[in-house]
């Protein structure tokens, strides 16, 4: 069964710095995978997504996320944050071929220092 | 563009209620998965529909029930309402082509259910 692990439960950070959140995923096959960003109280808003071709991937709102296969990671970064990207954000796995549901990691809860 | 749906979108209930969730799919989208996210935790997988029919089944209790309609909108029916069930639950849905890469889940903003 396929399984995500985001070790940094809270990442805090100062407005202006890098950020890089970390995912590991444990699945059999090439993997389905996304980031997701949770304000509080509210949905989750697809970031980005790699099912295949270029290892990095560029999201919305300035990030990007690159997929290693030996290394079974898929790390979210952006180079510069802004005081609107504290919130809490997933990483997840799904399967290729059909509706499938997605596995969450536990989240990484960023903080943005003024 | 258009989102998925989710209403009500708070919820207040005693415990041994029902409750109905329900979602509208982005259109043209015909598969609806729902997750429950309790306080602190990651998103946990219940049930999906695809073209109506259930597709995949995860942890959903067997006091819940769910089912997708001719429209594709769903229903998430929750009985004999326990304190655990407060949570946030949320409806995302795809084009479920089953082709690669195409099955991108999109979320609603979910209904906050509140057992008292």
């Amino acid at each position: 069964a396929q399984s995500v692990t985001q070790p940094d439960i809270h990442i805090t950070v100062s407005e202006g710095a890098s950020l890089e959140l970390r995912c590991n995923y444990s699945y059999g096959a090439t993997p389905y995978l996304f980031w997701y960003v949770q304000s509080p109280g509210q949905g989750l808003q697809l970031l980005l997504k790699y099912f295949s071709g270029d290892t990095l991937v560029q999201g919305i709102k300035g990030f990007e996320a690159e997929f290693k296969r030996s290394q079974s990671s898929f790390n979210l970064r952006k180079p510069s944050v802004h005081w609107s990207d504290a919130a809490e954000y997933f990483c997840a796995v799904g399967q290729i071929q059909g509706a499938q549901k997605l596995v969450f990691g536990q989240g990484t809860r960023l903080t943005i220092n003024p | 563009a258009a989102g998925v749906i989710q209403s009500p979108r708070h919820l207040i209930k005693e415990k041994r209620e029902t409750a109905t969730l329900k979602c509208y799919p982005i259109p043209r989208h015909d598969t609806v998965y729902w997750y429950q996210q309790g306080p602190g935790q990651d998103p946990q997988f219940l049930i999906s529909f695809y073209e109506k029919m259930q597709s995949d089944k995860g942890s959903i209790p067997d006091r819940f029930s769910a089912q997708q309609f001719s429209d594709y909108h769903s229903e998430l029916n929750m009985s004999s309402l326990e304190l655990g069930d407060s949570a946030l639950y949320f409806c995302a849905s795809s084009l479920g082509t089953r082709l690669w890469g195409t099955d991108t889940q999109y979320f609603g903003p979910g209904t906050r259910l509140t057992v008292l």
